[in-house]
């Protein structure tokens, strides 16, 4: 199994729906990561979390919210999605200091919001 | 301000050639760290390589080597005798103080055989 997981892996969405993507990990790392990736703009931090009762807007994190319901557990949900919300979605991970490796990353949500 | 500037958007090479890729960062940290970060066209990002603010010694690893110049805040990677496989999204990315990544927009390198 892959250190972190991401659920789904493709979404296709309509305006104005609610959704929910999923991130779970084995690395036991405290702290977790919400990125959007857009071509030409690099990843952007989302939401960030340090452990389960810690919750930190990044650098877009408006129209997004997150839950930590566990260590392992991270979900960003668009409550309600708009077209420029598509992009590719990146959960990661790292440990207290993230200097090793940096973090790690799951594999991508491909969303797309019609 | 922290930043990631990669100003090549996109680099086509003929394979065997080497390939430079260029990041230069700004930061007010005395101490961050460095990472470079490859996105193949199945789209996962893997880690390639690390440096720390401290050490500006440059090294080899197989076909990777980078330039890190704290002068310059420069942090160039180079690919020598590229393969088609080497073909991807390159990432420079600055690892801050309060241990948040950063990422610049990113170099799509195109292999041709």
């Amino acid at each position: 199994d892959a250190d972190v997981t991401q659920t789904p892996r493709n979404r296709i969405t309509k305006t104005g729906k609610r959704i929910m993507l999923e991130c779970s990990q084995t690395k036991g790392h405290d702290r977790m990561y919400w990125y959007r990736q857009d071509p030409g703009l690099g990843l952007r931090l989302i939401y960030y979390s340090f452990d389960v009762k810690d919750i930190n807007k990044g650098e877009i994190s408006d129209g997004y919210s997150v839950s930590r319901q566990a260590q392992a557990k991270f979900s960003l949900s668009l409550e309600s999605a708009i077209p420029n919300q598509t992009a590719l979605y990146f959960c990661a991970t790292s440990d207290s200091t993230g200097t090793n490796y940096g973090y790690t990353f799951g594999s991508g949500t491909r969303l797309t919001v019609v | 301000a922290q930043k990631v500037t990669q100003a090549q958007t996109e680099i086509s090479v003929v394979e065997k050639e080497d390939v430079t890729l260029d990041c230069v960062y700004e930061t007010r940290d005395t101490t961050y760290y460095l990472f470079w970060y490859k996105q193949p066209p199945s789209g996962e990002l893997v880690f390639l390589i690390r440096r720390n603010s401290f050490d500006e010694q440059n090294e080899i690893s197989g076909r990777y080597s980078w330039n890190f110049q704290k002068s310059t805040s420069s942090f160039n990677f180079t690919i020598t005798a590229s393969q088609v496989v080497d073909s991807a999204v390159y990432f420079c990315a600055l690892l801050h103080n309060d241990y948040k990544l950063s990422f610049g927009a990113g170099t799509t390198v195109t292999v041709r055989a």
